[in-house]
C-alpha cells in the first residue's frame, strides 16, 4: 500500500524555522515527483512546492521562495521542507502529495499533513 | 502567476441531481488541468488529470471537459458521499496553482 507520513509540525516563533519530514513507502520513491501542499484553518490548498524525481529540479511558490528549501533523500524515501523565516501566514497544515510520474505534478496519492503553527 | 478562478463558489444540489463545476485560467494551460475532491477532515482525492481523464478508482459519474481557459467538472448523478469541496489545479506554468474551490452541498 502506497503511504507518505508527515512529521516535523509545531509550535514556533515568527522568524524560527522548523524542518517537516514525510516518510514514503510503497512505491519506488525515486520514480515519481513530490510535493508540498499547505491548507491554512479555513481556507483553501496552496501548493508550497515540487521537488522531480531526482531531486535535482525544485520549484517554489512565490510565496516561500527564499525561505523554504525542498529536499529528499531517495535512500531513505524520504521527502524534507526546511523552513526558514516563518510568518504567521505560514500557519497552516502541510501535507506532502505524490506526483503521477517523475516530473509529472499531479497529486495522486496525499499524506494525512503535520501542522504547523506560527505565533509568538 | 496563474490564476484560477472557480465557480460558483456553493452548489446547493439535491442527491440525484447533476453538478457542473467550472474552472477558468487567466491563461492558457493547455490540457494540463486537473480536479480534486476534499471532504472534512481529509486530504483531497484526485479525481481527474489533463482536463479529462479519470484516476484511478473514480466512478464515471465524475467527468472532466475543456482546454485553454474553460474547464468543467460534471458529476452526472450525485451520491451522498459526493457533498465536498472540489479543487482544480493546473501543471501548465510554475507556480502550480489551485483554485479558491467549490462546496457542493445537499440542498
Amino acid at each position: 500500500e502506497v503511504q507518505l507520513l508527515e512529521s516535523g509540525g509545531g509550535l514556533v516563533q515568527p522568524g524560527g524555522s522548523l524542518r517537516l519530514s514525510c516518510a514514503a513507502s510503497g512505491f519506488t520513491f525515486s520514480t515519481y515527483a513530490m510535493n508540498w501542499v499547505r491548507q491554512a484553518p479555513g481556507k483553501g490548498l496552496e501548493w508550497v512546492s515540487g521537488a522531480s524525481g531526482n531531486g535535482r529540479r525544485t520549484y517554489y511558490a512565490d510565496s516561500v521562495k527564499g525561505r523554504f528549501t525542498i529536499s529528499r533523500d531517495n535512500s531513505k524515501n524520504t521527502l524534507y521542507l526546511q523552513m526558514n523565516s516563518l510568518r504567521v501566514e505560514d500557519t497552516a497544515v502541510y501535507n506532502c502529495a505524490k506526483g503521477r510520474g517523475v516530473d509529472d505534478y499531479y497529486m495522486d496519492v496525499w499524506g494525512k499533513g503535520t501542522t504547523v503553527t506560527v505565533s509568538s | 502567476e496563474m490564476v484560477l478562478t472557480q465557480s460558483p463558489v456553493t452548489l446547493s444540489l439535491s442527491p440525484g441531481e447533476r453538478a457542473t463545476l467550472s474552472c477558468r485560467a487567466s491563461q492558457s494551460v493547455s490540457s494540463y488541468l486537473a480536479w480534486y475532491q476534499q471532504k472534512p477532515g481529509q486530504a483531497p482525492r484526485l479525481l481527474i488529470y489533463d482536463a479529462s481523464n479519470r484516476a484511478t478508482g473514480i466512478p464515471a459519474r465524475f467527468s472532466g471537459s475543456g482546454s485553454g481557459t474553460d474547464f468543467t467538472l460534471t458529476i452526472s448523478s450525485l451520491e451522498p458521499e459526493d457533498f465536498a469541496v472540489y479543487y482544480c489545479q493546473q501543471r501548465n506554468n510554475w507556480p502550480l496553482t489551485f483554485g479558491g474551490g467549490t462546496k457542493v452541498e445537499i440542498k
